[in-house]
């Protein structure tokens, strides 16, 4: 079984500041790790994955992400906050171990990053 | 940049009256998927459809729910008869390849459906 947990419902952070959204993953296999972002009245928009390689990926809009095998944990990051970051953040997993399982990814519940001025 | 698109934005309907939902996905995306997200809750897995068929779908997707690919161009999620709990934004994604390679599923707007 494949699980995500978003430990936040809201991340505030002032304009400047280093920002993190957490997400812890369970899996069976090896994880196949997203990030998305939901802007209000848009859709979700791919902002990075995570598949193999390089445990930090770099993504859209200066975000990146730290792949932790060992703590299980693909938190967000990005050196410097915007207002225009306001949004909200959905991580998501799939195993790509799992034999006869199911192939469509597990969302986690999303956290509320405020960026204020 | 090509995106998916959804119609309506918002859709208001009696309890137990049939809705259709209606999604445009990317135009050389094979693999086309629903997504539910109850207000404050998990963005949930619908059903996924390729080559005309759905390969993919959850328990929530049950005898109330189908989907149609009735032309070349439009994806379709019909709810026969709604509940109230039915209430929920639905998420239309499109991907290029299955999500079983490493594909990444693109998302349109969403539809937000209330049964009254």
């Amino acid at each position: 079984a494949q699980s995500v947990a978003q430990p936040e419902d809201q991340v505030n952070v002032a304009e400047g500041n280093p920002l993190t959204v957490k997400c812890t993953y369970s899996v069976s296999g090896n994880p196949y790790l997203f990030w998305y972002v939901q802007y209000p009245n848009r859709g979700l928009q791919f902002l990075l994955k995570y598949i193999t390689g390089d445990n930090l990926v770099k993504g859209s809009y200066c975000f990146e992400a730290e792949f932790n095998k060992s703590q299980t944990s693909f938190h967000l990051k990005k050196p410097s906050a915007l207002v225009s970051d306001s949004a909200l953040y959905f991580c998501a997993v799939r195993d790509l171990g799992t034999s006869g399982g199911s192939y469509i990814p597990t969302f986690g519940r999303g956290t509320s990053l405020i960026v204020h001025p | 940049e090509p995106e998916v698109t959804q119609t309506p934005s918002h859709q208001v309907t009696q309890m137990g009256q049939e809705v259709i939902l209606r999604c445009v996905p990317i135009s050389n995306h094979l693999y086309f998927y629903w997504y539910r997200q109850i207000l404050g809750q998990k963005v949930e897995f619908l059903v996924s459809f390729y080559n005309n068929e759905i390969s993919e779908k959850s328990e929530i997707f049950d005898d109330q729910f189908s989907v149609e690919r009735p032309d070349g161009s439009n994806f379709t999620l019909k709810i026969r008869s709604t509940k109230l709990e039915d209430s929920a934004m639905y998420f239309c994604a499109s991907s290029e390849e299955g999500s079983g390679g490493t594909d990444t599923q693109y998302f349109g707007p969403g539809t937000r459906l209330t049964v009254l």
